[in-house]
């Protein structure tokens, strides 16, 4: 079965401390993944789009990765306003984003 | 500049009862996406809309059913509500078909809570 699987599911980090968070994924025929910031009571904004293994996509303090089985979101000297939930999607067939479960993350200042 | 606007935000409905949901939006785009989002479960897609007068199942359909009218609105019912349909409901919107450099823009979704 096609699955999306995110980790850790929280993290917490003190500002400026870099970590990187994880979407593994095993669905076949990969057309897209996608990363996106999502805010309490809020829906989901879009970040990256990565369509094959070896891309990177930058935008600020966050860097996104893939490989053939995995994607990661690396987020360097992380601010409190970096705080939220981020959620990984993948597309695999028609228009259908399978979307991992979120990393909730809090940046303490 | 709206972007993808939900009405209601929020909304209480006993077992049995039924509604409608809609999703407005004013960038002109063609797919429209309804999602519902329970947690420890992520997103999960009910139906989608291709363009106007067209409407399709995603992976979890039952108990639901749409229509797209006019290319801006996207309506989700709701014909007889059930406890499991308690949800926050969130629509969303691409100008093409995923993921050819589309990025897709959410609503701020729709708390229903069925008792």
């Amino acid at each position: 079965e096609d699955q999306v699987t995110q980790s850790p599911e929280a993290l917490r980090l003190q500002e400026g401390e870099s970590s990187s968070l994880n979407c593994s994924y095993t669905v076949s025929g990969l057309r897209g993944l996608f990363w996106y910031r999502q805010d309490p009571g809020k829906g989901p904004e879009f970040l990256f789009t990565l369509y094959s293994a070896g891309e990177e996509k930058e935008k600020e303090r966050l860097k996104a990765t893939l490989t053939k089985k995995e994607s990661f979101l690396h987020i360097t000297a992380p601010k409190p306003e970096d705080s939220a939930t981020y959620l990984c999607a993948v597309q695999y067939n028609n228009n259908d984003m399978r979307f991992g479960a979120g990393t909730r993350l809090t940046v303490k200042p | 500049n709206a972007g993808v606007t939900q009405t209601p935000k929020f909304r209480v409905l006993k077992t049995g009862q039924s509604m409608t949901l809609l999703c407005a939006q004013d960038m002109n785009h063609e797919y429209m996406y309804w999602y519902r989002q329970d947690p420890g479960m992520g997103l999960r897609l009910i139906h989608y809309s291709v363009g106007e007068g067209t409407t399709a199942k995603g992976e979890v359909p039952d108990g639901y059913n749409v229509s797209r009218l006019k290319k801006q609105n996207f309506l989700l019912g709701l014909e007889s509500a059930a406890p499991s349909q308690t949800s926050v409901y969130f629509c969303a919107s691409t100008t093409g078909p995923l993921p050819l450099n589309t990025e897709a823009f959410f609503g701020q979704g729709t708390r229903l809570t069925v008792v």
